[in-house]
């Protein structure tokens, strides 16, 4: 059974660091892996999705790395802003058939100004 | 325009009362899911609808019934609500035999609240 583990739990930061968030899982026959926000009492927002065959995906600020034999993605965040404080979720997809999404209790990061 | 809607945003009911979720999403995707989120913000897959056929059911109670009319819709109905059932419950959907990213899109969530 997959299981999805995300460190830290929390994290806070002065404005206009760069800061890494990691996300691990147990199993590596993986579909992709897909990185969320969560703002308070919202949805989730998706920001990167990376394919098993990917090694890195980047949008803007944010740089997600996949290392699939080694059951590891990290979130790389340059130059935070306060607009960053959000809760951040990695969540593995194990099913090449149907899509089913194995969710990490994510990092709540607040980036102070 | 809202991509996958919910309502309602809020419900708080009695214990032992049947409630029901809607959620619709004008993405033209195939695939639907339900997702629990407890207390401890843990996210849970509950249930996943493809073209309207249920494809995953993650040993959610019975008292849990998700219908799907059209492949737009994915309702959750829920049958003698306990207190245990008190979460936020989103729904999503994706498209995966379209897409090669099968992005899921989420809800903006429903917090149930059992009293």
């Amino acid at each position: 059974k997959q299981e999805v583990t995300q460190i830290p739990a929390a994290l806070s930061v002065p404005e206009g660091e760069n800061l890494v968030l990691n996300c691990s899982f147990t199993d590596s026959a993986i579909y992709n892996l897909q990185w969320f926000r969560q703002d308070p009492g919202k949805g989730l927002t998706s920001l990167l999705l990376i394919q098993s065959s990917q090694r890195e995906q980047t949008s803007g600020r944010l740089n997600a790395s996949l290392d699939k034999s080694s059951g590891r993605s990290t979130l790389y965040i340059a130059a935070s802003q306060p607009g960053d404080s959000a809760t951040y979720l990695c969540a593995v997809d194990s099913n090449s058939g149907y899509s089913t999404l194995t969710f990490g209790k994510g990092t709540m990061l607040l980036v102070s100004p | 325009d809202t991509a996958v809607s919910q309502t309602p945003k809020y419900l708080v009911t009695q214990m032992g009362n049947d409630k029901s979720i809607k959620c619709e999403q004008n993405l033209g995707h195939d695939t639907m899911y339900w997702y629990k989120q407890d207390s401890k913000k843990f996210l849970k897959i509950m249930f996943s609808y493809n073209n309207k056929e249920l494809i995953i059911n993650e040993t959610v109670p019975n008292r849990f019934s998700p219908k799907s009319p059209d492949k737009a819709h994915l309702n959750l109905h829920i049958n003698s609500l306990e207190l245990g059932d008190s979460a936020v419950y989103f729904c999503a959907s994706s498209d995966r035999e379209e897409s090669t990213t099968d992005t899921q899109y989420f809800g903006p969530g429903t917090r149930l609240t059992v009293l």
